[in-house]
This record gives C-alpha cells, sequence and structure tokens, in this order.
C-alpha cells in the first residue's frame, strides 16, 4: 500500500523560498506520478505541477513556471517541491499527491488516489 | 479562478440523495476523465470517483459518477451525516496542459 509523507509546517520570510518533502513508500517509485496540490484556507485545490520519474521532467502549472521546482530522488523515493519568491497569500497548505495513472506523453492526467498529510506554510 | 464550475452549496436531508455538477469545456471534461474528491474538515482530499464513474476499493455504491459532453455529475445517495465535507471535481487540461479542480461544492445534511 503506497503512503506519502510529507515534511513538518515551515514559516518563512516574503520573499524567501520553501521546500516541502514527500516521501513515498510502497510501490514502485521511479514508475509514480507525483503532483502537488495547493489550497489556501477556505479556498479551492490548486494545481501546482507534477512529475514521474521514469520520464524525468516536471511539468508545471504556467501561473508557477520560474518560481517552483518539482524534483525527484529515486535513491531515497522523495519528492520535493521548491516554491522561490514566497508572498504572504501564500501562507497555504501544500499536498503531494500520487496519480493513479499517467498518459503516455507524461501528463499526470490520472485522479490521485493517495494524498500525503499536508504541509502547512506561513509566510510572515 | 477555475476552469471547473461547481456550485458553492447542496443540501439535503439524511437518507435523501444529491447531486453536484462540474461544468468544463471541450479542452478538459469534454476530452478527458473525470474524477471527484472529498474533503472533510482538516483532511487531505479523498479519491471517490476516476474515469468518470469508477470508484477506487473501499468506496461504497452510494457514490457514482457520471459525464455527459462537457459536464459531469457526482451523485451521493443515502446521505449520512458523514458525507458533510467539500467535494471537488478535477481532470486534465489539454489547453492549459494543467490537472485543473472545480471550485467545490459544500454538501450540507439537513
Amino acid at each position: 500500500q503506497v503512503q506519502l509523507v510529507q515534511s513538518g509546517a515551515e514559516v518563512k520570510r516574503p520573499g524567501s523560498s520553501v521546500t516541502v518533502s514527500c516521501k513515498t513508500s510502497g510501490g514502485i517509485f521511479r514508475s509514480f506520478a507525483i503532483n502537488w496540490v495547493r489550497q489556501a484556507p477556505g479556498q479551492g485545490l490548486e494545481w501546482m505541477g507534477g512529475i514521474i520519474p521514469i520520464f524525468g521532467t516536471p511539468i508545471y502549472a504556467q501561473k508557477f513556471q520560474g518560481r517552483v521546482t518539482i524534483t525527484a530522488d529515486e535513491f531515497t523515493n522523495t519528492a520535493y517541491m521548491e516554491l522561490t519568491s514566497l508572498r504572504s497569500e501564500e501562507s497555504v497548505v501544500y499536498f503531494c499527491a500520487k496519480s493513479l495513472y499517467y498518459s503516455g506523453s507524461g501528463t499526470p492526467s490520472g485522479g490521485m488516489d493517495v494524498w500525503g498529510q499536508g504541509t502547512t506554510v506561513t509566510v510572515s | 479562478q477555475s476552469v471547473l464550475t461547481q456550485p458553492p452549496s447542496v443540501s439535503a436531508a439524511s437518507g435523501q440523495r444529491v447531486t453536484i455538477s462540474c461544468s468544463g469545456s471541450s479542452s478538459n471534461i469534454g476530452n478527458n476523465f473525470v474524477s471527484w474528491y472529498q474533503q472533510l474538515p482538516g483532511t487531505a482530499p479523498k479519491l471517490l470517483i476516476y474515469d468518470n464513474n469508477k470508484r477506487p476499493s473501499g468506496i461504497p455504491d452510494r457514490f457514482s459518477g457520471s459525464k455527459s459532453g462537457t459536464s459531469a455529475t457526482l451523485g451521493i445517495t443515502g446521505l449520512q451525516a458523514g458525507d458533510e465535507a467539500d467535494y471537488f471535481c478535477g481532470t486534465w487540461d489539454t489547453r492549459l496542459s494543467a490537472y485543473v479542480f472545480g471550485t467545490g461544492t459544500e454538501v450540507t445534511v439537513l
């Protein structure tokens, strides 16, 4: 059974960067599609991007292009999301989530069946 | 600003049925599979429906999904107090090259 465990809460200054980790267990990491989704308090879900280690190249939502970097470490079965130039309105919860499947071209298009517990990032 | 539109809230009495709509376009719902997620307060979302109408193991058949054209619908029958949550639709958007979520619907059991 696949499990995703995220790193703990962070407090950051405006303009700084944050890195959130997502350690996986169970399954074959390099065949996973790992997504990063964030949610502001009382708001909806926002997809930031994803990575499929077997393909290597991450894909990012246009909104975050240039500010987000998603990587995957196959030795530790851990995915990472770094977000730079943090703003106060980005005091939100960040989730990692595994897709059920992905397309032949490497897009994480399937539903997300396993989620991390969430990491709260406070920018203040 | 989400490209998938859902009603902000729906409600029904315990034991009754509710449906939640998710409206999109040809670049997302019209040409891709839809999933539905349930999010209880303070928890991570949970996959309820994938590929328009399939339920993951462990999801009761009270939950059902359907899709027609550029819209999708989640149905919940035999509504229970434990179903009070936020529900989101989601799918891939080919034009945006991004996964998109609906605006979310709060379900209240009267």
